[in-house]
């Protein structure tokens, strides 16, 4: 089973500023990788796929980049809509995994 | 616009069986892989099975092979879950999802296991 490492696991950022989070894969997963946004109480939002590009009605504020092991998403400058925990998932090998996601939080 | 809804949780006794429904609509239904991927209160997300559109490709997680079971009926625009057996740990929130990655899921449906 591939693991999913997310970093930081709280990140606290202030409205308007950069957010950077970070996924790391055990083992290659090509670009199979997804973001997803969870608010509380909400069901997972899809936001990236093949690890850059947006889903549909995401804004052009979230960025996702990378391959293989290594990724990242970029929200460039946060909105008070965008405060919730995040998660990346790899869907190279079954069993598709996330990881334990990232809880973005106002500073 | 995709809707997708989930219904058949509730509370359950160890050992015992629910089934997890999925009503679709909005969609082509018969031409899309679809599953269930649930999260524990307060933790993170578990992708725990998918079928394909026909029906003919079916992956389970190893913490439920054996003892749940996917089916679809695409006549009926529906996926369904089988739980046997069921633990504690299998308390959760069990989402439908459609396609992989997930690009909609259901609100959600609470399977409580306890005694």
């Amino acid at each position: 089973e591939i693991v999913m490492t997310q970093s930081p696991a709280t990140l606290s950022v202030s409205p308007g500023e950069r957010a950077t989070l970070s996924c790391r894969a055990s083992q290659s997963v090509s670009s199979n990788l997804a973001w997803y946004q969870q608010k509380p109480g909400q069901a997972p939002r899809l936001l990236i796929y093949g690890a850059s590009t947006r889903a549909t009605g995401i804004p052009a504020r979230f960025s996702g980049s990378g391959s293989g092991t290594e990724f990242s998403l970029t929200i460039s400058s946060l909105q008070s809509e965008d405060f919730a925990v995040y998660y990346c998932q790899q869907y190279n090998n079954w069993p598709w995994t996330f990881g334990q996601g990232t809880k973005v939080e106002i500073k | 616009e995709v809707q997708l809804v989930e219904s058949g949780g509730g509370l359950v006794q160890p050992g015992g069986s629910r089934r997890l429904s999925c009503a679709a609509s909005g969609f082509t239904f018969n031409t899309y892989n679809m599953n269930w991927v649930r999260q524990a209160p307060g933790k993170g997300l578990e992708w725990l099975s998918h079928i394909s559109s026909s029906g003919n490709t079916i992956y389970y997680a190893d913490s439920v092979k054996g003892r749940f079971t996917i089916s679809r009926d695409n006549a009926k625009n529906s996926l369904y879950l089988q739980m046997n057996s069921l633990r504690d740990e299998d308390t959760a929130v069990y989402y439908c999802a459609r396609g992989i990655p997930a690009t909609h899921c259901g609100q959600g449906t609470l399977v409580t296991v306890s005694s």
